[in-house]
């Protein structure tokens, strides 16, 4: 069993529509949480990270931790054809390993 | 600008010819790793490195060498390539300080190897 799983989708959205991207993972070291936007033949660039439970907001993106759970939201609010990329989950445990999953691919239509 | 720099970004090449990639960044960051990408297998730690001098290994070290003799370089060496090691390839610089860490990432362009 991978330690974060994602869903490889794709999530084919319209322009406007409030998309939520999920990521379950089963370590319970994992203290942190990043969520990660890849364009095709780009680098991650690192979208959002929270501490433990809890939400954050950025602008349109809302990350949620639910550790009883263990489980990794990120919701895209008022979703942009300029949004579609792959979203890459990942956790991390200190200054150490950093865990990826496989990512969701998203797709929003004009 | 802050950035993470690879070289070469796409290499074709055949079984056993010893070959490096290179790294580096510009930030003055402590942490830098190297990662591959798969397809359905996402992004797999190979090395990471806390500072000069201090590596340690991922998920997936088997077939890799690195080293870390100054900050700014951390290449990836690969000693008798095999075409199992044909991947998308991604070196990562993070800031060292605790407060800065997690918001601090940069990812370089990514390095195309192909293993004949």
């Amino acid at each position: 069993q991978k330690e974060v799983e994602q869903d490889p989708g794709p999530l084919s959205v319209p322009e406007g529509a409030i998309v939520s991207l999920n990521c379950t993972y089963s370590n319970s070291a994992f203290q942190y949480f990043m969520w990660y936007r890849q364009y095709s033949r780009k680098g991650p660039e690192l979208l959002m990270y929270t501490y433990s439970s809890g939400n954050k907001e950025d602008g349109r993106f809302t990350a949620q931790v639910d550790k009883s759970s263990k489980y990794i939201s990120l919701f895209i609010r008022d979703s942009q054809p300029s949004d579609s990329a792959t979203y890459l989950c990942a956790a991390f445990v200190g200054f150490q390993k950093l865990v990826f999953g496989t990512g969701t691919r998203l797709l929003v239509s004009p | 600008e802050a950035q993470v720099t690879q070289n070469p970004r796409y290499l074709i090449t055949v079984t056993g010819k010893k070959l490096t990639v290179t790294c580096s960044q510009n930030m003055n960051h402590e942490y830098m790793s190297w990662y591959r990408q798969d397809p359905g297998l996402g992004l797999r730690q190979i090395y990471y490195s806390m500072n000069v001098e201090v590596t340690d290994k991922g998920d997936v070290p088997e077939g890799y060498k690195v080293s870390r003799k100054e900050k700014r370089n951390f290449p990836l060496i690969l000693e008798s390539p095999s075409p199992n090691q044909t991947s998308l390839y991604f070196c990562a610089s993070f800031s060292g300080r605790a407060l800065s860490f997690y918001n601090e990432q940069f990812f370089g362009p990514g390095t195309r190897l192909t293993v004949l």
